[in-house]
């Protein structure tokens, strides 16, 4: 099984709504990122889950909280969003050694915010 | 800090010919990992091809090769007898070999158009 898994695919939601997005994957791998994307550009870098450690883009506002409750396992808390937040959410997974191999990407989830 | 840069925005070629996207980087690095991600109109990144910078033989995979010129930090993707599923952003990524963490750097895109 080399998938990254998402869910849901897509999401509407109000700016006072708490909504969360799920990714998994059953690769064994250690890592996993969340990244937001917004059309037409690269993804940027959220979050890196890594060997039970939380890191976090400094640039990333408090109203994203990720959580992750097992190896395989990596939700993204939604909470009090603006319009702007409107992206494409992306979660990736790597093998996350030394010597490590390329992150997988999952499908994605497209929120919008309203 | 490292840098990618790719300097085609958006590119057009007929199907069944050769296109080739240009990729730059920059870093101080000497191991490290290159990548070519395509994402379709369905959005989901999908790798195409992975160099090793210490391997001086470039990779190839099907249709798709590269040419890795490390002194030049160049990492170009060659895309042979192109098919109207080709269609995509390509993304180039950097990645530092060793680290705990496996950030990887993408330059802004090259919009491929295959035309049928």
């Amino acid at each position: 099984d080399t998938e990254v898994t998402q869910t849901p695919k897509h999401l509407v939601m109000g700016m006072t709504n708490k909504k969360s997005l799920k990714c998994e994957q059953h690769m064994g791998h250690r890592a996993m990122y969340w990244y937001k994307q917004k059309a037409k550009k690269p993804p940027e870098l959220m979050f890196v889950y890594s060997y039970e450690k939380l890191s976090i883009n400094e640039s990333v506002p408090s109203r994203f909280s990720p959580e992750c409750p097992n190896s395989s396992l990596l939700n993204l808390h939604l909470h009090a969003l603006q319009p702007e937040d409107s992206a494409l959410y992306l979660c990736a997974s790597s093998q996350g050694l030394a010597g490590v191999e390329s992150q997988y990407f999952g499908p994605g989830t497209r929120l919008t915010v309203l | 800090a490292q840098t990618v840069t790719q300097s085609q925005p958006e590119m057009s070629v007929q199907e069944a010919e050769t296109v080739t996207l240009s990729c730059t980087y920059d870093t101080s690095e000497s191991n490290y990992y290159l990548f070519w991600y395509k994402q379709p109109p369905s959005r989901q990144m999908i790798l195409v091809i992975r160099q090793e910078a210490y391997k001086q033989q470039n990779a190839t995979e099907n249709r798709f090769s590269v040419n890795f010129q490390k002194a030049a930090k160049s990492f170009s993707l060659k895309i042979s007898d192109s098919q109207l599923g080709d269609t995509a952003m390509y993304f180039c990524a950097f990645m530092k070999h060793g680290g705990r963490d496996d950030k990887i750097i993408f330059g802004k895109g090259t919009r491929l158009h295959i035309l049928p």
